[in-house]
C-alpha cells in the first residue's frame, strides 16, 4: 500500500513556464516532507523540504506547498529550465523514522 | 568529500548466483540506508543502520537478502541466490541521523541485472 503517491508518472513543460508536481499521502502521522531530484545514472539529491507547521517553503525557483487537510503537497518550479529535467521524488516521514518515497515523476522541460 | 561510494556500478549475473553490493558512506555519518528502485515500486527502503546496528529490516523482500555493516565506513547488501525479479537499481545513502531533517546523501547506485 503506497503511503506516498505521485500519480503523474511524467510531465512535460515549456521552458520558462511553471512546472507543478503533485504528491498525495495517506498517513496522517507524516509531519515532514521532502522533494528529491534525480538525474539519470546518479543518485537522488535533496531539493527542498517542509515541516507540517508550515504551508509553504521557498528556495529560489522552487516552492513547496503543503495542504494538510487534503494530505497533499506540490512542488512549483518557476521558471522551468531545461536543466530541471529529471525525476522528482516526493518523500515523507512521521518523525524519528526514515523516509517513505513515492514512485517519482519524470519532468521534461522543453526548450 | 567523495560522497557516498558504491561498487560495482553495474552488475550482470545469472539466476542463482550470489551478488554482493558494497557501500562506503560519508565519513562522520551515523546512519546508512539501502534502497531499491524499480519502475513498479519506485524507491523503497530495504534496511537501515544507525551506528552500525541494523534498526529496521522490514523492507528486505526475502531471506535471500542480507545486509551487514561491520564498521562505520563499510556496508554490504548480499543477494543469495539471485533471481531475475531482483533486477533493479540499488542505492546506498548516508546521513548524520535517521531524523528526516538530516539530509540523506545518495550514492550513484548499482544497476543489477539478473538473467
Amino acid at each position: 500500500d503506497q503511503q506516498v503517491k505521485q500519480n503523474s508518472p511524467s510531465l512535460s513543460v515549456q521552458e520558462g513556464r511553471i512546472s507543478i508536481l503533485n504528491c498525495d499521502y495517506t498517513n496522517s502521522m507524516f509531519d515532514y516532507f521532502l522533494w528529491y531530484k534525480k538525474y539519470p545514472a546518479e543518485g537522488p539529491t535533496f531539493l527542498i523540504s517542509i515541516s507540517s507547521i508550515k504551508d509553504k517553503n521557498e528556495d529560489g525557483r522552487f516552492t513547496v506547498f503543503l495542504n494538510k487537510s487534503a494530505k497533499h503537497l506540490s512542488l512549483h518550479i518557476v521558471p522551468s529550465q531545461p536543466g530541471d529535467s529529471a525525476v522528482y521524488f516526493c518523500a515523507a516521514s512521521p518523525g524519528n523514522t526514515p523516509l517513505v518515497f513515492g514512485k517519482g515523476t519524470r519532468l521534461s522541460v522543453i526548450a | 568529500d567523495a560522497g557516498v561510494i558504491q561498487s560495482p556500478r553495474h552488475e550482470v549475473t545469472e539466476m542463482g548466483q550470489e551478488v554482493t553490493l558494497r557501500c562506503k558512506p560519508i565519513s562522520g555519518h551515523n546512519s546508512l540506508f539501502w534502497y531499491r528502485q524499480t519502475m513498479m515500486r519506485g524507491l523503497e527502503l530495504l534496511i537501515y543502520f544507525n551506528n552500525n546496528v541494523p534498526i529496521d529490516d522490514s523492507g528486505m523482500p526475502e531471506d535471500r537478502f542480507s545486509a551487514k555493516m561491520p564498521n562505520a565506513s563499510f556496508s554490504t547488501l548480499k543477494i543469495q541466490p539471485s533471481e531475475p525479479r531482483d533486477s533493479a537499481v540499488y542505492f546506498c545513502a548516508s546521513s548524520l541521523g535517521v531524523r528526516p531533517q538530516e539530509t540523506q546523501y545518495f550514492g550513484p547506485g548499482t544497476r543489477l541485472l539478473v538473467l
